[in-house]
């Protein structure tokens, strides 16, 4: 089945500076890759998400980016600013469901101010 | 809309003892999805549903059942808790669309299983 593995587990920044989060999947027929973003006692919810034939995505200082050739995504988060500061998943749907989510084990991002 | 909320919100237990979460949405969403997320392991899928009256197992069934008699509950059971089942459970539900829809998450119930 899909396995999804996230690196690194935390991402400590400084504020204004950018921060990269990786995943990598195993499933090569995986079409969907959400990012979800989740604060300190929240629930999580989505951020961005790309599709499989898109290389790139943004969304004013987040971007996702693909290469289905090595089977790696990842999150960009430009200007950091503090309210930023949580805990990110990347997902990726298996090859039996387009609806089902495999989850990474997520990134803490702490944004020093 | 309140979207996905969860009952209860904190609950505690003792080995051996049964409970039911209860999930509820009101986006008339036809998917809903029971995951459980423990510290350094993401969220990790139970059991999910595609529509009333269907379930179907995730990546870790074992202990638990669920039921979905009404196309905005879904019933999560625990028949006889055991110290590995504490953890934080979050309901989600989704709307097929063109089949990799966003998953509106619930607020969550942190268990423990004493």
């Amino acid at each position: 089945g899909e396995n999804v593995e996230q690196h690194p587990s935390t991402l400590s920044v400084q504020e204004g500076d950018s921060a990269v989060i990786k995943c990598t999947y195993s499933d090569s027929a995986s079409n969907y890759f959400p990012w979800y973003k989740q604060e300190l006692g929240k629930r999580p919810q989505l951020i961005i998400d790309i599709r499989s034939n898109v290389g790139e995505k943004k969304d004013q200082r987040i971007a996702v980016t693909l290469n289905k050739t090595a089977k790696h995504f990842s999150l960009h988060i430009t200007e950091t600013q503090p309210e930023d500061s949580a805990v990110y998943f990347c997902a990726a749907t298996p090859m039996d469901s387009s609806y089902k989510l495999i989850f990474g084990s997520g990134t803490r991002l702490l944004v020093r101010p | 809309n309140a979207g996905v909320t969860q009952t209860p919100k904190f609950r505690v237990l003792k080995t051996g003892q049964s409970m039911t979460l209860l999930c509820a949405q009101d986006m008339n969403h036809e998917y809903m999805y029971w995951y459980r997320q423990d510290p350094g392991m993401g969220l990790r899928l139970i059991h999910y549903s595609v529509g009333e009256g269907t379930t179907a197992k995730g990546e870790v069934p074992d202990g638990y059942n669920v039921s979905r008699l009404k196309k905005q509950n879904f019933l999560l059971g625990l028949e006889s808790a055991a110290p590995s089942q504490t953890s934080v459970y979050f309901c989600a539900s989704s709307s097929p669309g063109q089949g990799y829809d966003e998953q509106f998450f619930g607020p969550g119930t942190r268990l423990t299983v004493l």
